[in-house]
């Protein structure tokens, strides 16, 4: 049981460059959520999704894009990445919603844009 | 949405002392209350939290106390030791509007426990 699986650990973008950090659970939960955390700032909820197929934004979404195709992925797309963007991401899930069972989180994509 | 206010936002004690860490919170619907911690580059994980049908939880040396009235509630770490060294991030649910049910962090507050 691998849990949250998060890939890569690090990238380096340059401005406007596009990528997708990957994101896999094997404990077939229903809740999945992307987060930034920027230094001293906590967690940041930037997308999160309730169940296949069904995903809706967080507290600060803009320059991001999701996709839930199936229950145990969850990607994130940034495109024309800017230097705002400079973050640790993890991906969570949780059995039921945040409001009622723990998060789970994945070991983090450190991403500097340059 | 809450808005989560988390202090200090550094703590440093020295080993076998106690530390606390104190939240408030905005929403008085709120009703779960989640501490996680986070060692240096790892990832958060849940150590404790509580529900605001009861005013206080402990397990072992970590205990968390809930005071709803005031809307705050706070960590409490006895016998310290250097493994308790980390960031504590604090969190409390939006109980309405269209983020209900999402969790909202506090800022963190980076524990350092000298030996």
């Amino acid at each position: 049981n691998a849990g949250v699986t998060q890939t890569p650990k690090f990238r380096i973008l340059k401005i406007g460059q596009s990528m997708t950090l990957q994101c896999t659970q094997d404990m077939n939960h229903n809740y999945m959520y992307w987060y930034r955390q920027d230094p001293g700032m906590g967690l940041k909820l930037i997308y999160y999704s309730v169940g296949a197929g069904i995903t809706d934004k967080g507290e600060v979404p803009n320059g991001y894009n999701v996709s839930r195709s199936t229950t145990e992925d969850f990607p994130l797309r940034l495109e024309l990445a800017a230097p705002s963007q400079t973050s640790v991401y993890f991906c969570a899930s949780s059995s039921q919603s945040s409001y009622n069972s723990p998060l789970h989180f994945g070991n983090g994509t450190r991403l500097t844009v340059t | 949405g809450e808005n989560v206010e988390q202090h200090p936002s550094t703590l440093s004690v020295q080993e076998g002392d106690s530390a606390v860490i104190k939240c408030t919170y905005s929403d008085s619907a709120s009703n779960y209350f989640p501490w996680y911690k986070q060692e240096l580059g790892k990832r958060p994980q849940l150590i404790i939290d509580i529900r605001s049908n009861v005013g206080e939880k402990k397990d072992q040396r970590i205990a968390v106390t809930l005071n709803k009235t005031a809307k705050h509630f706070s960590l409490h770490i006895t016998e310290t030791q250097p493994e308790d060294s980390a960031v504590y991030f604090c969190a409390a649910p939006n109980a309405g509007g269209t983020s209900y049910g999402k969790l909202t962090f506090g800022q963190g507050t980076i524990l350092t426990v000298h030996p």
